[in-house]
């Protein structure tokens, strides 16, 4: 089946720094790729989403200039979080949509931890 | 703006037993509904997908059903057994494909052996 990969699955930073965390799908093109974050306990949130070759559209609430989305190709979408604080520690997780298809089908990746200390 | 709750928040059973998982929406004009697991500090995995013209989807002891008119959804698990202990999510596609899924904040099972 089609595979989505996140890259690193976690990470830890130091506060006011800034981390990228990719988001590649492996063996489909995709021209949107959606970004959640989920806290401990809590349902995901979905953050942004992300179409090929345009800016991204965030969720009300969702600052994009500290959430920084890239959808530079069809297979890749990065999210910087820029000058990290603790309370961005977070579980970060992205999905895909096939270019070609229906657009029923939506994988998700597995996921990065992202712990600013 | 369409919201998707879970009940119950948590739910505990012995191995064995049936169980219900509850998802309601407010909005009706979905595009699909999936049930996902998602074990601790894990990635989600995709159990049944339910188009809004379908009723229900079964995969194994797994039966998922949707009454789109009232905004809601159960997943049934058969035969409980202490590998589905996991924390069930509930989302649904809103009204057209390519957009993203909402989800519920989940019910946590645990199934005791």
């Amino acid at each position: 089946g089609a595979v989505v990969s996140q890259h690193p699955s976690w990470v830890i930073c130091k506060s006011g720094t800034s981390v990228k965390i990719e988001c590649r799908s492996l063996d489909f093109q995709a021209t949107t790729m959606f970004w959640y974050r989920q806290f401990p306990k809590q349902s995901l949130m979905l953050m942004a989403t992300s179409n090929e070759g345009s800016k991204a559209t965030y969720e009300q609430g969702v600052e994009k200039d500290k959430f920084l989305i890239n959808h530079a190709s069809l297979t890749l979408s990065t999210l910087t979080v820029t000058s990290a604080h603790p309370e961005d520690s977070s579980f970060y997780i992205c999905s895909a949509i096939p270019r070609t298809g229906a657009g029923n089908t939506i994988y998700f990746g597995e996921g990065s931890w992202l712990t600013v200390v | 703006k369409q919201e998707v709750t879970q009940i119950p928040a948590a739910l505990s059973v012995p191995e064995g037993e049936n169980l219900v998982l509850n998802c309601s929406f407010t909005d009706s004009a979905i595009y699909n509904l999936q049930w996902f697991r998602q074990d601790p500090g894990k990635g989600l995995t995709s159990l049944l997908l339910i188009q809004s013209s379908q009723r229900e989807q079964t995969s194994g002891r797994l039966n998922a059903s949707l009454d789109k008119s009232s905004g809601r959804s159960t997943l049934y698990i058969a035969a409980s057994q202490p590998g589905d202990s996991a924390t069930y999510l509930c989302a649904v596609r809103l009204g057209q494909a390519g957009t993203a899924l909402i989800f519920g904040k989940g019910t946590t099972l645990s199934v005791s052996s």
